[in-house]
């Protein structure tokens, strides 16, 4: 049983387009990262949240944590080719270890 | 300043071979994790260190794999007895804390995998 459940698995979309991907549980998260993956690499965190309710924003990328802090979300505003890659989801239990528990990733391919 | 270093980038072991991979951390992070990562799939949690004190091993899928990291530095992901489904992508990563939500800096992994 995967524990955080991240949707959709494969995404293509054209250059343009908005784009959502979610990442739920039914466990409580200190906090919640998202990463983005490229082939041949590893994982680059992109943001960190820890209030429930938060939401930041990183230039077209929005990301939002759940008011009880099971769930969060990637909102894509007007997606471009560069934004190909593999996008994970990735939540701390608890704030006294680091222990990373991902989601299952969104492969996300944007046409040009 | 350089990244988290790992080596070798690409290794492919006959079944039943012992292997060892390395992991050149960021220096002066107190916090080393070791994951295992499936072909598209998200990484799953190994093991990790808060300098040469193993933590957590409970993501060790068996007596086979062994982590150590003697000086608190590198640290050595050693399989023995590779199986097939020991074939996958081995990222680590390293922290400058050990708290919960601290960044953590992957290294490009290698990719094993056992014939």
């Amino acid at each position: 049983t995967q524990l955080l459940e991240q949707s959709p698995q494969f995404l293509s979309i054209q250059e343009g387009e908005n784009l959502t991907v979610y990442c739920n549980s039914s466990s409580v998260f200190s906090s919640l990262q998202w990463y983005r993956q490229e082939p041949g690499e590893g994982p680059v965190l992109l943001v960190t949240v820890v209030t429930g309710g938060e939401v930041k924003k990183l230039k077209r990328l929005t990301f939002q944590f759940g008011d009880a802090r099971k769930d969060s979300s990637l909102h894509i505003t007007a997606a471009q080719p560069g934004d190909t890659g593999l996008y994970l989801c990735a939540g701390v239990r608890s704030s006294n270890t680091g222990k990373l528990i991902f989601g299952q990733g969104t492969t996300l391919q944007v046409k040009p | 300043g350089a990244g988290v270093s790992q080596s070798p980038r690409y290794k492919v072991a006959k079944r039943g071979q012992d292997v060892a991979l390395r992991c050149d951390p960021i220096s002066g992070h107190v916090s080393l994790f070791w994951y295992q990562q499936a072909l598209g799939q998200g990484p799953e949690f190994l093991t990790y260190f808060q300098n040469e004190a193993q933590l957590d091993k409970s993501g060790l899928p068996s007596d086979r794999f062994f982590a150590e990291r003697p000086e608190g530095s590198v640290s050595t992901l050693k399989i023995q007895r590779t199986q097939q489904e020991d074939s996958a992508v081995y990222l680590c990563a390293s922290s400058l804390e050990l708290a919960g939500g601290r960044e953590q800096f992957f290294g490009p992994g290698t990719r094993l995998t056992v014939l």
